[in-house]
């Protein structure tokens, strides 16, 4: 069965430093999306991505987030200058189509643990 | 504005007792989806089921059944003869379907299910 897939599975860095999570999702889905979990708290969205644009963010993805499709099979989620806040497990999602035309379910990765120190 | 709200933070159950997940959310669309996710220990998120706005009828899958009331805005979870491996925490989330964008999911702050032995 199809799964979507994320690198690395944990990754610890130092607070001001770059990081990239990487998803591959399922390779028939179009539509993208980045959610994040806080330590013991509920899911947030963060972003969603169709046709190599941003269709939606939330308050939290401000300038320090970016994302990008730079080939046909991933999809990543960049920080620029990580703070201490940004601690969180991050979960990539995808799925073939939303909206009224008939929603399809988003099925999520198995998340990037993200510890800045 | 969009809103779901699990009420319930923990819940602890012996094995085999049947144990009801409360999920209540908040939508102006009349057109919207609802899901359950289950977060096992190991942290990923899987989905359980997903339910349309004009689709009330309730559903049973094995030891799982959900109850969506749109006259109480809920959807709540049950888990008959409940096991071990139910430990875990459970998510409902939200969808609204806007024309032509990504649905976001907005999640509830999730219940966490012991199941004790």
């Amino acid at each position: 069965e199809p799964e979507v897939t994320q690198t690395p599975s944990h990754q610890v860095t130092q607070m001001g430093q770059e990081v990239i999570l990487r998803c591959v999702p399922i390779s028939n889905h179009l539509y993208f999306y980045w959610y994040r979990q806080i330590l013991g708290q509920k899911v947030e969205f963060l972003v969603s991505f169709y046709n190599n644009e941003i269709s939606e963010k939330s308050e939290i993805f401000d300038d320090q987030f970016s994302v990008e499709r730079p080939d046909g099979s991933n999809f990543t989620l960049k920080i620029r200058s990580t703070k201490l806040e940004d601690s969180a497990m991050y979960f990539c999602a995808s799925n073939r189509r939303p909206g009224r035309e008939g929603l399809e379910t988003q099925y999520f990765g198995p998340g990037t643990r993200l510890l800045v120190l | 504005a969009q809103k779901v709200t699990q009420a319930q933070t923990e819940i602890s159950v012996v094995e085999k007792e049947d144990v009801t997940l409360d999920c209540v959310y908040e939508t102006r669309d009349t057109t919207y989806y609802l899901f359950w996710y289950k977060q096992p220990p190991s942290g990923e998120l899987v989905f359980l089921i997903r339910r349309n706005s004009f689709d009330e009828q309730n559903e049973i899958s094995g030891r799982y059944s959900w109850n969506f009331q749109k006259s109480t805005s809920s959807f709540n979870f049950t888990i008959t003869a409940s096991q071990v491996v139910d430990s875990a925490v459970y998510f409902c989330a939200l969808s609204e379907a806007p024309d032509g964008a990504t649905n976001k999911l907005i999640f509830g702050t999730g219940t966490l299910l012991a199941v004790q032995p």
